[in-house]
């Protein structure tokens, strides 16, 4: 399994734009990327999917280079409800069994 | 509400009884997984059910767990004779086959005393 590393915290204002970088060094040729939301006392909540180049949708954009060795989530204007913990994953489509969860990024918005 | 449903919320429990988590999944789901997570960690993987089919168990998931998925709709998770180290949030996912996007419960919270 692919292990993925992250800043353990990062800290924003709010109507900034973060980017959390992960780094998934021996990513596999099969694997995806994929990141989850959680909110305490909450279970994660799927964000964004990309296997290369850029994936956007209404949430977020992710940024995976060509040699696909790290990924950046980017969240744009970030509000008060932004804070929470994103987990960076990565595996194979077609079995979510494989999905590990790391420790995550606490982010914290702030006025 | 359509999406995964975990029951109880929060269940406090004497070391030494035996508790019964139930999770139903989103209905056209036929993948059903349970992951336990304690404060500060990611969730981790306990076991994974394909319908009615338990397919993979992870180490953590000693003798004192077993898990069943029944018909391939609703599934429990039973923890015996608890230890204080399983006071955890445990979480229910669902996802349809050949997807990664797993949908996540609210989760049940375990305290042993």
């Amino acid at each position: 399994l692919a292990k993925t590393t992250q800043p353990i915290s990062m800290d924003s204002y709010e109507g900034q734009e973060v980017n959390i970088t992960c780094s998934h060094n021996n990513i596999a040729t099969n694997d995806y990327i994929t990141w989850y939301q959680q909110f305490p006392s909450q279970g994660p909540r799927f964000i964004i999917q990309g296997y290369k180049t850029k994936v956007t949708n209404e949430v977020a954009s992710l940024f995976i280079p060509a040699d696909r060795k790290s990924s950046t989530l980017s969240l744009p204007r970030v509000s008060l409800s932004d804070t929470a913990v994103y987990y960076c994953l990565v595996g194979s489509t077609g079995t979510a069994s494989k999905l590990t969860f790391g420790t995550g990024t606490r982010l914290q918005v702030t006025l | 509400d359509t999406g995964v449903s975990q029951d109880p919320r929060h269940k406090i429990t004497k070391r030494g009884q035996n508790v019964t988590f139930r999770c139903d999944p989103i209905s056209e789901h036929n993948r059903l997984y349970w992951y336990r997570q304690t404060l500060g960690q990611g969730p981790e993987f306990l076991t994974y059910f394909q319908n009615e089919a338990q397919l993979e168990k992870s180490r953590l998931l000693s003798d004192r767990f077993s898990a069943e998925r029944p018909k391939g709709s609703f599934s429990t998770l039973e923890i015996q004779r608890t230890e204080q180290g399983d006071s955890a949030m445990y979480l229910c996912a669902s996802s349809p086959q050949g997807l990664t996007e797993a949908f996540f419960g609210q989760g049940t919270r375990l305290t042993v005393v």
